[in-house]
């Protein structure tokens, strides 16, 4: 069975600091990879994906993933965030012939202004 | 476009009683996707449909759960005899194509349901 861990359960950081946060997922086989963004009383949403090729991947408001097989790991980073930032990180995984998502427990991160 | 909706956006019920939660895909995505959000289990995955089948109901946690979709678009979780554990958020996805895992699916604001 697939599982996703993320290592940090809450960030909080100053405006302008950078930010990474860990992902680590357990499979047996080729996954897609995701980061989705929960905002303060907004739904879920897609920050970027990895499906193939450059393992180094660039979504949306200056965040960036790398993939890194080896050591099934997913970071996300940004190199400066804004308070705007602030929000719950969801990492995911799902098998490339398969459906389902599966999540990691998130990452709760609090930018002070 | 507009995109996934769910209705009610909460629902506060008595133990005991069944719940219906609906949930409307964005037009033309023919994969749904069913989660729930809860403390301590986090987000987990419940049941997807292709059309109206569900060849994937691993997730649904117990025989009072049930889900149906019809004409391809509309579905409703059905909750019976609602246990203090059922409460959670439970959120509704969607995708252009299922067994495509390089589609992404897009996520509704969800039912936060409060069990009594």
């Amino acid at each position: 069975a697939q599982s996703v861990s993320q290592h940090n359960h809450h960030v909080i950081l100053s405006e302008a600091a950078s930010l990474e946060l860990g992902c680590n997922y357990s499979y047996g086989g080729t996954v897609n990879l995701f980061w989705y963004v929960q905002y303060p009383g907004q739904h879920l949403q897609l920050l970027l994906k990895y499906f193939s090729g450059d393992p180094l991947v660039k979504g949306i408001k200056g965040f960036e993933a790398e993939f890194i097989k080896s050591k099934f790991s997913f970071n996300l980073r940004k190199p400066s965030v804004q308070w705007s930032d602030t929000a719950e990180y969801f990492c995911a995984v799902i098998g490339a012939a398969g459906n389902k998502l599966t999540f990691g427990g998130g990452t709760r991160v609090l930018v002070k202004p | 476009g507009a995109g996934v909706s769910q209705s009610p956006s909460n629902k506060v019920t008595e133990k005991g009683k069944d719940v219906e939660l609906r949930c409307d895909p964005i037009s033309g995505h023919t994969a749904l996707y069913w989660y729930r959000q809860s403390l301590g289990q986090g987000l987990e995955f419940l049941i997807y449909f292709q059309g109206n089948s569900a060849p994937d109901k691993s997730g649904l946690p117990s025989d009072r759960f049930s889900a149906e979709r019809t004409g391809g678009s509309v579905s409703t979780l059905t909750i019976q005899r609602t246990q203090q554990e059922d409460s959670a958020v439970y959120l509704c996805a969607s995708s252009r194509n299922s067994g495509a895992a390089n589609h992404e699916q897009f996520f509704g604001p969800g039912t936060r349901l409060t069990v009594l």
